[in-house]
């Protein structure tokens, strides 16, 4: 029962490189989610996808792009990966549009130097 | 627009104590309230949830929770905490955003539970 699955769990990234954040759900939601965690700010929404074919922006866009995939999988990307997106991102499913609760995976912790 | 303030980044407690975790929201539409607990390098995991109906809410682990809507208050609640609840709680208020429920989630409480 893997529910949400998140890729890698660890990166270490140079400024000014990419990188793709990978994500995937297998409880057939229509709902996903991209977040980030920083020390003392809770959690801070950057994307999400409504259903498949949608994306939206959240609070903290910038500096962000991201593709839902299919039904499955919503990928998070850092073009040019600036220290100050050093954080731990979350990706996270609901089932749809309402005010269902969310399901999260355990983070990809990324620093960039 | 909706907000959530967590009053205390961290409360401490000795084990099988009693223990509040304060939650303020504020939303100008219909309220949807919810706990979610986070353990060291793991992910949010849903404690319990408020939508509608009885205002006291049963979660997981023993916590349970209190909808007041005259003080816009959600606060958690467990009447005898163990060295295991030790972790982050997060409280989120969900809103309409365009067609869809967004949740927007407070900055977190540290549970530090002592022997």
């Amino acid at each position: 029962n893997a529910g949400v699955t998140q890729t890698p769990k660890f990166q270490v990234l140079k400024t000014g490189q990419s990188m793709t954040l990978q994500c995937a759900q297998d409880m057939n939601h229509n709902s996903m989610y991209w977040y980030r965690q920083d020390p003392g700010m809770g959690l801070r929404l950057i994307y999400y996808s409504a259903s498949e074919g949608t994306t939206d922006k959240g609070e903290v866009p910038n500096g962000y792009n991201v593709s839902r995939l299919n039904k499955r999988e919503f990928s998070l990307r850092l073009e040019s990966a600036a220290p100050s997106q050093t954080s731990v991102y979350f990706c996270a499913s609901s089932e749809g549009t309402g005010p269902e609760p969310q399901h999260f995976g355990d983070g990809t912790r990324l620093s960039i130097l | 627009a909706q907000s959530v303030t967590q009053l205390d980044s961290q409360v401490p407690v000795f084990e099988e104590a009693p223990v509040e975790l304060r939650c303020n929201y504020s939303s100008s539409v219909s309220v949807y309230l919810f706990w979610y607990v986070q353990y060291p390098n793991q992910g949010l995991q849903l404690l319990l949830k408020y939508l509608s109906g009885s205002t006291l809410v049963k979660g997981i682990n023993g916590f349970e929770a209190e909808f007041n809507k005259s003080q816009t208050s959600f606060h958690l609640r467990k009447p005898s905490v163990h060295i295991s609840d030790t972790a982050e709680y997060f409280c989120a208020v969900s809103g309409q955003a365009g067609g869809s429920y967004i949740p927007t989630f407070g900055r977190g409480t540290s549970l530090i539970v002592h022997p």
